[in-house]
């Protein structure tokens, strides 16, 4: 079955950066979008970016460019989401997610990774 | 962007009532809305896509309504299971964004 299994939960600094896997298994890597939204405590939902893991092509919400950056490893199944100059803001769940066979909608996500920005 | 917003923030009920959850767009989306329902320390899950379609295996409880603006979420009769977040989803315009949620609390 479909699985997206996503990194654990880190502890930041302001103005560092983090790193967020998520390894995908149960279908081919590179034939669905993957998305990255996040979710701080008590707020809404709030999708950040995504990527076509077959060609490497991206884009971001305006909001996070020039801090966000997704990238993927296809042999080993996994895109990443890194965050930069990371500020309390942050802090959030940030889930990676995937549209179902012939949906644009989010069928599919990580189990999320709480990222703690505290000084 | 479009700004989603959601009515009422909460609403309570008890298990048997029905339940009626607003999603109102600032600009049309045509029918390229979603609803999902989250519970405490879970993923959300995909109720309701392209305004009025279920998802597999969801309960045929959970109906949808609407197209430009206005969209509706309709629980028939609230099962305790179904007390939640639910937050809607618009994939017509970049970028895709989502309502603030409506919790579900029961009464």
């Amino acid at each position: 079955q479909v699985q997206l299994v996503q990194s654990g939960a880190e502890v930041k600094k302001p103005g560092a950066s983090v790193k967020v896997s998520c390894k995908a298994s149960g279908y081919t890597f590179t034939s669905y979008d993957i998305n990255w939204v996040r979710q701080a405590t008590g707020q809404g939902l709030e999708w950040m970016g995504w990527m076509n893991p077959n060609s490497g092509d991206t884009d971001y919400v305006q909001k996070f460019q020039g801090r966000i950056t997704i990238t993927r490893n296809t042999s080993i199944r996994t895109a990443y989401m890194e965050l930069s100059s990371l500020r309390s803001e942050d802090t959030a769940v940030y889930y990676c997610a995937r549209p179902g066979f012939g949906s644009g909608w989010f069928d599919y996500w990580g189990q999320g990774t709480l990222v703690t920005v505290s000084s | 962007e479009v700004v989603l917003t959601q009515s009422p923030a909460t609403l309570s009920l008890s298990p048997g009532e029905r339940a009626t959850l607003s999603c109102r767009a600032s600009q049309s989306v045509g029918s390229y809305l979603a609803w999902y329902q989250q519970k405490p320390g879970q993923t959300p899950r995909l109720l309701i896509h392209d305004a009025s379609n279920r998802a597999t295996g969801i309960p045929a409880r959970f109906s949808g309504s609407g197209s430009g603006t206005d969209f509706t979420l309709t629980i028939s009769s609230l099962e305790p299971e179904d007390f939640a977040v639910y937050s809607c989803q618009q994939r017509s315009i970049w970028p895709p964004s989502f309502g603030q949620g409506t919790k579900l609390e029961i009464k």
